[in-house]
C-alpha cells in the first residue's frame, strides 16, 4: 500500500481480555517497529523486526505483550489479559532499511487502546 | 543506555522564529533526527543529522554537535499549522541495533 496501515484505528475492551493489533508497513520495507504513546507523552520503543526477526524485544512490558511477523510484511502485536495501564496509541513504523542508517521512520496512524 | 533531554513545552508567534533543542547521551552515535506529530496524527519525519552541521530543508533547520551530544530543530516563518509536538530521536547503539529512541517531545504553540 501506499502507506503504513495499522487496524483496529480504535479499540475498546475490558480489563482481563486479550487483543490484537495489526500492521501492515509499506511493501518492500524490512524494518518494521512498534511504539507505545501515553496521552500526552514520548514514544516508548516496544520492539522492532528486521525482516520476521525480533533482534530487540527489550522493551516490552511484560511477559503479557507479544508481536510476530510473516513474510517480511504483516506483524500483529498481542496483548494478553490486558490491564487499564495498557491504555494507549499503539503505533506502528516501517522503514526500507534499518534506522541508523536513515533515521526516518514512516508511521501509522496508530491502534487507540482503551481498556476499561 | 539512551537519554534524550528536550523543553516540554515553547510558545511563539506566528512569523517568528523558535529554536527547539535537543541534547543526548548514548553509548554511541549514528544520528539525530527529527519528528514531527499533530494532536491525533502520526510522527512525520522531518530531518536527519549523521555529520556536524546545518541541514536545511525550507522553513526548517537543524543542527548537529556531535561533540557537544546536542542538535537543534530551527523553525522560521512561523505559521499556525506549525502548532505541533516535535521529537528528537536517536539510534540504539547498544547489543541490537536498529530501534530508534525518542524524546518525551516539545509542544509547540504557535499564536496569532
Amino acid at each position: 500500500g501506499a502507506g503504513v496501515s495499522q487496524s483496529p484505528s480504535n479499540k475498546v475492551t475490558e480489563k482481563g481480555k486479550d487483543v490484537e493489533l495489526r500492521c501492515d508497513p509499506i511493501s518492500g520495507h524490512t524494518a518494521l517497529y512498534w511504539y507505545r504513546q501515553r496521552l500526552g507523552q514520548g514514544l516508548e520503543f516496544l520492539i522492532y523486526f528486521q525482516g520476521n526477526s525480533a533482534p530487540d524485544k527489550s522493551g516490552l512490558p511484560s511477559d503479557r505483550f507479544s508481536a510476530e511477523r510473516t513474510g517480511e510484511s504483516v506483524s500483529t502485536l498481542t496483548i494478553q489479559r490486558t490491564q487499564q495501564e495498557d491504555s494507549a496509541v499503539y503505533l506502528c513504523a516501517s522503514s526500507l532499511r534499518l534506522a541508523l542508517v536513515t533515521g526516518e521512520l514512516f508511521f501509522g496512524e496508530g491502534s487507540r487502546l482503551t481498556v476499561l | 543506555g539512551q537519554s534524550l533531554e528536550q523543553p516540554s513545552e515553547v510558545t511563539a508567534v506566528e512569523g517568528a522564529i523558535v529554536q527547539i533543542n535537543c541534547t543526548y547521551q548514548t553509548s554511541g552515535f549514528y544520528g539525530l533526527s527529527w519528528y514531527q506529530q499533530h494532536d491525533g496524527g502520526a510522527p512525520t519525519f522531518l530531518s536527519y543529522n549523521a555529520l556536524d552541521g546545518l541541514e536545511e530543508t525550507g522553513r526548517f533547520s537543524s543542527f548537529l554537535s556531535r561533540s557537544d551530544s546536542y542538535g537543534y530543530l530551527l523553525l522560521q516563518e512561523l505559521q499556525m499549522k506549525d502548532s505541533a509536538s516535535y521529537f528528537c530521536a536517536v539510534q540504539n547503539y547498544g547489543g541490537s541495533q536498529g530501534n530508534l529512541i525518542f524524546g518525551k517531545g516539545t509542544k509547540l504553540s504557535v499564536k496569532p
